[in-house]
Parts: structure tokens; sequence; C-alpha cells
């Protein structure tokens, strides 16, 4: 199994920030990495796919970054919308992990 | 637009088994393009993924699921569905069903609203 570590697992940040999750692999997964923001009650969202490629209808203040092991998700300014839990996946090889998650919480 | 529902009982019996089905509608679930898959949320936790399924029946399982998970497509009626057997309170979570594209785009792009299944006696 292709095992997936988010940092941190919790984050607090203000409206306006500048705020970034890292995403690391147990192996190489070339680029092949999705970012998903889930609200409570909700089912997850897809943001970015292929590691930095926007998802149609997603706001441009969300980007991703990386290759092989090592990945980020972005977000420039960090807008009330935004306070979620985000999750990476990766899908690489045939069985797609998550990530375990970082919640994005209001200073 | 595609939309996917979840459907099958809420509460199940421990060592009973878990049946669900995602009904696709909106677009056919016979598509090159796509594997269907079923993920789960246990309370307070993050995502695990439990299989998936080609609309050809081939399928993909969640080693440490495996030897419990049977996941079918019904082509006919636009459906897939997931058999969990032998449950225990572990299984309890919110389940979900979405589309998985294939190819250069990949992830999960259309999800159902979820449906929560508890296992409790």
């Amino acid at each position: 199994d292709i095992q997936m570590t988010q940092s941190p697992s919790t984050l607090s940040a203000s409206v306006g920030d500048r705020v970034t999750i890292t995403c690391r692999a147990s192996q190489s997964i070339s680029r092949w990495l999705a970012w998903y923001q889930q609200k409570p009650g909700k089912a997850p969202k897809v943001l970015i796919y292929k590691a930095s490629s926007l998802e149609s209808g997603v706001p441009s203040r969300f980007s991703g970054s990386g290759s092989g092991t090592e990945f980020t998700l972005t977000i420039s300014r960090l807008q009330p919308d935004d306070f979620a839990t985000y999750y990476c996946q990766q899908y690489n090889s045939d069985w797609w992990t998550f990530g375990q998650g970082t919640k994005v919480e209001i200073k | 637009h595609l939309q996917l529902q979840e459907s099958g009982p809420g509460l199940v019996k421990p060592s009973e088994t878990l049946s669900l089905t995602c009904t696709v509608s909106g677009d056919s679930i016979s598509s090159n393009s796509y594997y269907w898959g079923w993920i789960r949320q246990p309370p307070g936790k993050g995502l695990e993924c439990i299989g998936s399924i080609y609309y050809t029946g081939s399928t993909y399982y969640n080693p440490s699921l495996k030897s419990r998970v049977t996941i079918s497509v019904d082509t006919s009626k636009n459906q897939f569905s997931l058999k969990l057997i032998s449950v225990t309170a572990a299984d309890t979570a919110v389940y979900y069903c979405a589309r998985l594209r294939l190819g250069i785009k990949g992830g999960m792009d259309v999800w159902g609203q979820g449906t929560t299944v508890t296992v409790s006696s």
C-alpha cells in the first residue's frame, strides 16, 4: 500500500491568510495526486487533480504543486467558505488511498 | 447532469451483511472513462476507499477489507452495489459512492450525498 501523510493535522488561520498543507507519499506517485475539500455533513469535493490542475469551477486561490513524494495545497487568501477539512489522495497504484486530513479552523 | 444516490438499510446487526446500492442518473455507467467506487468515513474520522468497479465487472478492493467485500455492477439498471459481510461496530460509517476518472485527470469528481450505516444490535 502507498501511505499518504498530511501535515499539519489541524491548522488555525484567519481570513486573508496564505495557507499551505503538505502531503507526503510513502513512495513515488509521479503527479497522480488529487486534493479534496470536505465540509461537515457533506461529501468531499475535488479541488485539484494531477497535482496541480485546477478542477473546473474551483476558485483560483487554490493551487497545488509537487511531484514524486511531496506535494502541497496552497490557499492564497483564505476566505470564510474555505474553513473545512482537506484531504490528499493518490491514484498512482491500482489501489487509491487518502491522507488522514487537515482541518483548517478559524483562528 | 450526473447524480449518484446511495440506498440501503441504515441499521445492520453485528455479524450480518451490509448491502448498499448506488444509482447513477444523468449518464451511462457503461463508460470506458470511469471506474465507480465506494468510500466510507467512520464518525469523526477520515476517508477510506473500500473498492471500485468498471462497467465490465473488473474490480479493485482495499486489501484490508478484501476478504469481506464484494462490489458488483448492473448496467441494465445503471447501478453498482456493495456487500460487506460479517460486519462489526468498526464498520459504522457514512458510505459514499463516487465516480473515479481514468486517464490523465484522475480523482473522484462526482459523489453521492452519503448514507449513514450503523452496526448495532
